[in-house]
């Protein structure tokens, strides 16, 4: 199963509108990451906080993450139509090694 | 070097024919990852590789599953006797160890565009 659960599964908003998606783990991890996946395209890594960061951000992203309630926030800020896209949260769990597990995801649909 | 490529793209087979797939790394990355992704599901973990040592395998990987990255650079994964069931899209990323920083190392994964494979 699955280590991360976005949610919303789905998230559809007006372009210039902020969007937040959350993400929920289970064990203890290294670092949390968030990618997004265009339709039909790779995955781009976007952010990656480390377990003793609170929050981060890069340009319009702002990640939060709470180590105690396991569980992250992407936010993306006035929102543009280029955004929709597939956005997934992954943890490298704190195990030693490098595996890395990813959520379902939250589809972003930005209507212009 | 433009990124991580994969080969082939899409691949159509039959069931019970055995398939093998190629990923390049971007060439600095001494890690190496292979995911298996169905429509609206995320990547799910297969296996990596730290140069040619295969450190991790994921219980989702069958015995007909094998991969090998024998010179710590290229890598292929090879099924066989494939299933209807193994349809989906293999991913292939390749990360620079990073060293140990703070908590823990720097990982971020660079994808490539993905192998395609349909099962009839």
């Amino acid at each position: 199963s699955q280590q991360g659960e976005e949610d919303p599964q789905a998230l559809s908003i007006q372009e210039g509108e902020n969007a937040t998606m959350n993400c929920s783990y289970k064990t203890s991890i290294n670092n949390l990451q968030w990618y997004r996946q265009n339709s039909g395209r790779g995955l781009v890594h976007l952010i990656l906080i480390r377990s003793n960061e609170r929050e981060k951000h890069s340009g319009r992203l702002r990640v939060t993450l709470d180590t105690s309630k396991k569980s992250s926030s992407l936010l993306i800020t006035a929102s543009r139509a280029a955004d929709t896209a597939s956005y997934f949260c992954a943890t490298a769990l704190n195990t030693g090694g490098f595996k890395t597990i990813f959520g379902a995801g939250t589809r972003l649909f930005v209507k212009a | 070097d433009t990124g991580v490529s994969q080969d082939p793209r899409h691949k159509i087979t039959k069931r019970g024919q055995n398939v093998t797939f190629r990923c390049d790394p971007i060439s600095e990355h001494n890690r190496l990852y292979w995911y298996r992704q169905t429509l609206g599901q995320g990547p799910e973990f297969l296996t990596y590789f730290q140069n040619e040592a295969q450190l991790e395998k994921s219980r989702l990987l069958s015995d007909r599953f094998s991969a090998e990255r024998p010179k710590g650079s290229f890598s292929t994964l090879e099924i066989q006797r494939t299933e209807q069931g193994d349809s989906a899209m293999y991913l292939c990323a390749s990360s620079s160890s990073g060293g140990w920083v703070g908590t823990g190392s720097y990982n971020e994964q660079f994808f490539g565009p993905g192998t395609r494979l349909t099962v009839l």
